[in-house]
C-alpha cells in the first residue's frame, strides 16, 4: 500500500539553528500538509501546499517556517531558527484531491534543546 | 470557531465493546475521520465516513454519524489488547479546503 515517508524519524537541535524536514508524498498525490502535535497537546494543522504554492497556513505558521517542493517528489518544512516551542512531532500527509482523504506519515521528532 | 472534542479516556475489558464519542462543530466537512495512534507512532488512518452516510461497517468498526447532533462514534466490536492506543478523531474545518481539526484524542485502555 503506497504511505508516505518521512525523514528524519527523531532530531536533536540546539535553538536558533536551521532544521528541515522532509516528506515524500505518496506519487500520485496532488495536496500535501504538515501538522504537528506538541507533547500531549492536539494535532494542529499548520500549512497546506498545492500546485507549488501555499493555499491555507496556520497562525502557528509564521515568517520562521517555510514549505518547498524542490522536485517532483519531496516536500519540505524549513524552520529557521529553532525555539524551545518547536519542540514537537510534525507529521506530513498527503491527499489526491482537496477535502480528500489524507494519508500521514510517521512523523518526525524534533527536539530543541 | 472550528472544534471537535472527544471524552479523554476510556477503558473496557478485553472482549467488551468500545465506544468512542467526538463532537464537532462544522456541518460542512464532507467526511470525517478515525484515526489511530500506538505510542511513539504515527497516525494511522482507521476509517472514514461520508457525510451522507449514517453508518459505515468495516469489519469490528462501526462508525455512526449524526449530522442534527453533530456527533460522530466509533464502536469496536471484540476489543482487544492490541486495541489500546489513542483514537482521534476528525474533521474538515469551514470550506472543506483539507485543513483537519482533531480532537484531543482518546486514550483507550483494553484490559486482560
Amino acid at each position: 500500500e503506497p504511505e508516505v515517508t518521512q525523514t528524519p524519524s527523531h532530531q536533536v537541535t540546539q535553538m536558533g539553528q536551521e532544521v528541515i524536514l522532509r516528506c515524500v508524498p505518496i506519487s500520485n498525490h496532488l495536496y500535501f500538509y504538515w501538522y504537528r502535535q506538541i507533547l500531549g497537546q492536539k494535532v494542529e494543522f499548520l500549512v497546506s501546499f498545492y500546485n507549488n504554492e501555499i493555499s491555507e497556513k496556520s497562525e502557528i505558521f509564521d515568517d520562521q517556517f517555510s514549505v518547498e517542493r524542490p522536485d517532483g517528489s519531496n516536500f519540505t518544512l524549513k524552520i529557521r531558527s529553532t525555539k524551545l516551542e518547536d519542540s514537537a512531532m510534525y507529521f506530513c500527509a498527503s491527499s489526491p484531491l482537496r477535502a480528500n482523504v489524507l494519508t500521514f506519515g510517521a512523523g518526525s521528532r524534533l527536539t530543541v534543546l | 470557531g472550528e472544534d471537535v472534542e472527544q471524552s479523554l479516556f476510556l477503558s473496557v475489558r478485553e472482549g467488551d465493546s468500545s465506544v468512542i464519542n467526538c463532537t464537532y462543530t462544522d456541518s460542512s466537512s464532507t467526511y470525517l475521520y478515525w484515526y489511530k495512534q500506538e505510542p511513539g507512532a504515527g497516525l494511522q488512518l482507521l476509517t472514514y465516513i461520508f457525510s451522507n452516510m449514517d453508518m459505515k461497517q468495516d469489519q469490528r468498526l462501526t462508525v455512526l454519524l449524526n449530522k442534527k447532533d453533530k456527533h460522530l462514534s466509533l464502536r469496536i466490536a471484540d476489543t482487544q489488547t492490541g486495541d489500546s492506543a489513542i483514537y482521534f478523531c476528525a474533521a474538515y474545518g469551514s470550506g472543506n479546503t483539507g485543513k483537519l481539526i482533531f480532537g484531543q484524542g482518546t486514550t483507550l485502555q483494553v484490559k486482560p
